[in-house]
């Protein structure tokens, strides 16, 4: 059965840490893996990685993606209240059908 | 704002009604999945349709149906409505594979 697990579940830091979020998977027909921060209904886009090995940023988000061990990492530096939301990690298989992990909660405090 | 709106946006049905949730896409694009979030989970695929047809479908029984409109509109159609189904409903429109998809804002669904 294909699945993706996210951790941590939930996240709780102060303005201005790094935080690394974690994204584990066993699909078949890996097409890609996709990141999506979720604040209160739609999810939105923030990354798409195909290929191993190579970052892709935006802004303070940086994201990897490692084929191999079959895992992702999100990173987010100088956190700020605003990041606070649920992050989730997707994989598409087939033609466009996306596997959701459960997502982790991160709480920014000021 | 993704170009992909859903309606309504809140709804509350009892057990045994049924419901229509519909969502309009993104212009320019061909493909429009649904998903199911129930509360502290990830989104749950229900199904994907492709020039009017579905194009793979998840593990929801059958009186989870949906239609696509030349348009490229949808509709996700749930029968005799059970209290599990309370959710919120997602829908996502894309290019086709390989290309990222682009939720609209849901709709909560409540039953009683």
């Amino acid at each position: 059965e294909d699945k993706v697990v996210q951790s941590p579940l939930s996240l709780v830091v102060h303005e201005g840490d790094t935080v690394t979020l974690n994204c584990s998977y066993e699909v078949t027909n890996f097409r890609s893996l996709l990141w999506y921060k979720q604040e209160k209904k739609a999810p939105t886009f923030l990354f798409m990685l195909t290929s191993s090995g190579i970052e892709k940023k935006s802004g303070r988000l940086s994201s990897i993606l490692d084929k191999k061990e079959l895992f992702s990492i999100l990173n987010i530096t100088a956190t700020q209240t605003g990041d606070s939301a649920v992050y989730l990690c997707a994989v598409l298989i087939n033609t466009d059908k996306l596997i959701f992990g459960t997502g982790t909660r991160l709480q920014v405090f000021p | 704002e993704t170009g992909v709106t859903q309606s309504p946006t809140h709804l509350i049905k009892t057990r045994g009604q049924q419901v229509t949730l519909r969502c309009s896409s993104q212009s320019g694009h061909n493909t429009v999945s649904w998903y199911q979030q129930a509360l502290g989970q990830g989104p749950q695929f229900i199904f994907q349709y492709y020039r009017e047809e579905e194009n793979g479908r998840g593990n929801f029984p059958p009186r989870f149906s949906g239609l696509q409109f030349p348009n490229y509109s949808s509709e996700l159609n749930v029968n005799a409505l059970e209290l599990d189904d309370s959710a919120l409903y997602l829908c996502a429109s894309g290019r086709g594979a390989d290309n990222e998809q682009f939720f609209g804002p849901g709709t909560r669904l409540t039953v009683l």
